[in-house]
């Protein structure tokens, strides 16, 4: 059964002050690994993809890394925009679509 | 683009209603998922479609029903509604794999049921 855990489950940081989300993941055969940031009441919006270990993506101060047991959300200098509740997904070799969630972790970044 | 759109955002049931809860796309997309969000469990798969015609239960699809008629709608159905199914409903979709491969979510429909 394919599980997916992410700690801390809050964060509460100073405004530029970085930091990592964590996301441990199992499953049978890797097909991609998915961050989505949600904001309260709205839909989770998409992030990144990961497909390999090794590989890493940006966007803006977010970067995402991949290992083959886990993944990281690297936030460097943060700003109150950036708080929001992180949610990291995985999806399995063998699945079409369906994703595999992770409870999320609420990050809150104080001015 | 309209991306994924959900009707009602909001709605209260009482124990043994039934409803449905509505869900659009404008993508084109195949695939197209409901699921749950339930405080400390995450999100959990309902149903899912890979398209017109096609759907597969996901992993808490019990109380629920879908069909696929068109590529752009995916409705689910509550058979009678029960306090069990008070939650956040959201729909997703995705193009073929390659595309991106990212899901798009709808807004959510938050249900109480009484």
């Amino acid at each position: 059964e394919d599980q997916v855990t992410q700690s801390p489950e809050a964060l509460r940081l100073q405004e530029g002050e970085s930091s990592s989300l964590n996301c441990s993941y199992t499953v049978s055969g890797l097909r991609g690994l998915f961050w989505y940031r949600q904001d309260p009441g709205k839909g989770p919006e998409f992030l990144f993809t990961l497909y390999s270990a090794g590989e890493e993506k940006e966007k803006e101060r977010l970067k995402a890394t991949l290992t083959k047991k886990e993944s990281f959300l690297h936030i460097t200098a943060p700003k109150p925009e950036d708080s929001a509740t992180y949610l990291c997904a995985v999806q399995a070799a063998a699945s079409y679509g369906k994703l595999t969630f992770g409870q999320g972790t609420i990050l809150t970044v104080h001015p | 683009n309209a991306g994924v759109t959900q009707t009602p955002k909001f709605q209260v049931l009482k124990t043994g209603q039934s409803m449905t809860l509505q869900c659009a796309q404008d993508m084109n997309h195949e695939y197209m998922s409901w699921y749950r969000q339930d405080p400390g469990m995450g999100l959990r798969l309902i149903h899912y479609s890979v398209g017109a015609g096609i759907t597969d239960q996901g992993e808490v699809p019990n109380g629920y029903n879908v069909s696929r008629s068109t590529t752009e709608d995916f409705p689910l159905r509550l058979l009678s509604a029960a306090p069990s199914q008070t939650s956040v409903y959201f729909c997703a979709s995705r193009g073929g794999w390659g595309e991106g491969n990212e899901q798009f979510f709808g807004p959510g429909t938050r249900l109480t049921v009484l």
